[in-house]
């Protein structure tokens, strides 16, 4: 079992659907980020949150240390909203467990 | 200006050769990363470096060596390629070894071997 478990493993939405994706781990973390992946394969990251809540633009990213467990929601999906959503956390240091991906599908 | 850069993007090659990806950053970052991902898209870490000096090493085979001649640039080279090594590696960056930093990823170097 992956320290790191994410779902849904796959998403299709219709555009202007609201999203969810959950992330939870089985270690304790001082750290967790949500990465976004693009069909060309380049990675951004979208949020690092050891806490409470952050908000960018139209995407939220939630975490509750208590029950280790994230969540990241997009607001008002697009199609260009589709990637793959990668969770991974850092339990000390540098090294990040990544989750195995969330393929999210907006369609117009 | 790309903030990390790695080449090539493509890479083809036969089992047994030995090859070498490049990365660079210009974010000025002390840490330096490589990860892989296999062809279930799962993300590993192989290596991190901390101004020039091993911080992580993963279990993985000693024919992966990673090279930091200095703390901008990690390179990786990969000697007697198999058929397994075929992945997609993303070289990293961040501001010092601390869990609460931002990650920045290259493009990914998309390896072949035949």
């Amino acid at each position: 079992k992956n320290e790191v478990e994410q779902s849904p493993q796959n998403l299709t939405a219709q555009e202007g659907e609201f999203i969810t994706i959950n992330c939870s781990y089985s270690v304790g973390i001082s750290a967790l980020h949500w990465l976004q992946q693009h069909p060309g394969g380049g990675i951004v990251s979208l949020f690092m949150l050891s806490s409470g809540k952050k908000k960018h633009g139209r995407l939220i990213a939630t975490i509750n240390i208590q029950e280790k467990h994230s969540s990241l929601h997009i607001t008002a999906s697009h199609p260009r909203d589709s990637a793959v959503y990668i969770c991974a956390a850092t339990s000390g240091g540098s090294r990040l467990t990544f989750g195995e991906g969330t393929q999210l599908t907006v369609n117009p | 200006d790309t903030a990390v850069s790695q080449t090539p993007k493509y890479l083809v090659t036969q089992m047994g050769n030995d090859k070498s990806i490049k990365c660079e950053q210009n974010l000025g970052h002390d840490t330096m990363y490589w990860y892989k991902q296999d062809s279930k898209k799962f993300l590993k870490i192989m290596f991190s470096y901390n101004n020039k000096e091993l911080i992580i090493n993963e279990t993985v085979p000693n024919r992966f060596s990673p090279k930091s001649p200095d703390k901008a640039h990690l390179n990786l080279h990969i000697n007697s390629l198999e058929l397994g090594d075929s992945a997609v590696y993303f070289c990293a960056s961040s501001q010092g070894v601390t869990s609460g930093n931002t990650i920045y990823f290259g493009e990914g170097s998309w390896l072949t071997v035949v």
